[in-house]
């Protein structure tokens, strides 16, 4: 079947602009993350949700990120203000059961100017 | 808290050589283990995982890595490079509080394979 997509694949934003990034899970998968790959770094982790709670947001840099995952499946995480710092690639993952495999999608590329 | 260190940002070896990529962990529970390969422009694909089960693990395309609990090492290796293995490599380890995996990743190692 499909796996995790992303989209927009990539994003140029002037700073201060807000921005939305999209998630679409594998179907039925009832865990969804959120990561963040700054240039040359290993991801780190920024939000979990398990169907639509988000249990887990303490990744989060600041009040400017923000993440839903309204019906438990398609998830948006939304950058108000962006800034150069921002600029990184977002992978999002999710996994069928609680503490299962993660399977990561292709990511978004953010660059910031 | 849980923390991954991978010795050696950048690995080159010869095609059909030993590969050895090195990853040491810091846990204060008993940990759960992960290695990730990352192609250009791609998202991160699973090679194999340790959950306390058998020491020894075995992942796809011929890669296995050892869980040493004395030396809190998780190295990664494979008897014969291919080509088609040249790509970035990451370490993670789990942090399991509320019972799902929060993955704490390394810096990365980018492999590099040469005729």
């Amino acid at each position: 079947g499909a796996g995790v997509s992303q989209s927009p694949r990539y994003k140029v934003a002037k700073r201060g602009q807000d921005v939305a990034l999209r998630c679409d899970p594998i179907s039925g998968h009832v865990s969804l993350f959120w990561y963040q790959q700054a240039l040359g770094q290993g991801p780190e982790f920024l939000t979990y949700f398990q169907n639509e709670a988000q249990l887990d947001k303490s990744g989060l840099p600041s009040d400017r990120f923000f993440a839903e995952r309204p019906e438990g499946s398609v998830s948006t995480l939304k950058i108000q203000r962006t800034q150069q710092e921002d600029s990184a690639v977002y992978l999002c993952a999710s996994s069928s059961i609680e503490g299962g495999t993660q399977y990561f999608g292709p990511g978004t590329r953010l660059t910031v100017l | 808290a849980q923390s991954v260190t991978q010795l050696g940002s950048h690995v080159s070896v010869s095609e059909g050589a030993l590969v050895l990529l090195r990853c040491n962990y810091s846990s204060s529970v008993p940990p759960y283990l992960f290695w990730y390969v990352q192609y250009p422009n791609q998202g991160l694909q699973l090679l194999l995982k340790y959950t306390s089960a058998a020491t020894l693990v075995k992942g796809i395309n011929g890669f296995e890595a050892e869980f040493k609990k004395s030396e809190t090492s998780f190295h990664l290796t494979k008897p014969s490079a291919h080509m088609s293995d040249a790509a970035e490599y990451f370490c993670a380890v789990s942090d399991r509080q509320g019972g799902y995996n929060k993955l704490i990743f390394g810096a990365g190692t980018r492999l590099a394979v040469h005729p």
